[in-house]
């Protein structure tokens, strides 16, 4: 079975850093990825993880391990245009990639 | 990256109708991905496009409703069958591009009356 697990809600300042978490439990796993979506747009790539450890870019970082089931994106310097989903994914088996419910991040003034 | 053009971008459809949406992808892909996102919600698997085989479904998710063709290695259509207001929705298609980064089209809204 597949359980991808992220917030739902998340509200932060500008100018701050936000950490979105994200479990999963899937049968297979071929990496983890991070997506942005802004309403009414498809979503946009932000990082992919295959290996434990920390991937940077930029003001984005995401963290996985692969033992524990679970990642994180790092949002730095938020902006206001840094409102909207972020949706974390797993590429299980047959290049399928699963997307958890996605958390949707509100950045205040 | 694979750059996904999708069409229609959005329509009206009266229930009982039948609506196909394309993909067309810049480069040969081997798989391609239909996702269906509800309103407020996530995206959800619908299927997966092989170009040369049937495509293969996800539990929920049946031929008969959403028939796939996929005839070649850049292109692939998805069709909505026999529409309900249920189906109101943004369908997305999907595919990995060589360093196996996945992007959309930019999505189909639909609206079923």
């Amino acid at each position: 079975g597949q359980n991808i697990d992220q917030p739902t809600e998340m509200t932060a300042t500008e100018g701050a850093i936000v950490q979105i978490n994200c479990t999963y439990q899937t049968s297979g796993f071929n990496g983890l990825f991070w997506y942005q979506q802004h309403a009414g747009e498809a979503p946009t790539f932000l990082s992919y993880n295959v290996l434990d450890g920390l991937e940077e870019k930029g003001r984005f970082s995401s963290f996985l391990s692969r033992s524990k089931g679970y990642s994180y994106l790092l949002l730095k310097e938020l902006q206001m245009k840094d409102s909207a989903s972020y949706l974390c994914a797993v590429r299980g088996a047959g290049g399928k990639l699963i997307f958890g419910q996605g958390t949707e991040l509100s950045v205040k003034p | 990256s694979a750059v996904i053009s999708q069409k229609p971008s959005r329509d009206i459809c009266q229930r009982g109708t039948s609506l196909t949406i394309q993909c067309q992808v810049d480069s040969q892909v081997t798989m391609m991905f239909w996702y269906r996102q509800q309103p407020g919600q996530s995206l959800t698997l619908i299927a997966t496009a092989n170009q040369g085989s049937e495509a293969t479904y996800e539990s929920g998710f049946v031929i008969d409703k959403f028939p796939i063709s996929r005839p070649n290695l850049t292109f692939s259509t998805l069709t909505v069958s026999n529409m309900s207001p249920e189906d109101s929705s943004i369908y997305l298609c999907s595919a990995p591009g060589l360093r196996g980064v996945y992007t959309f089209g930019s999505g189909t809204r639909l609206t079923v009356v």
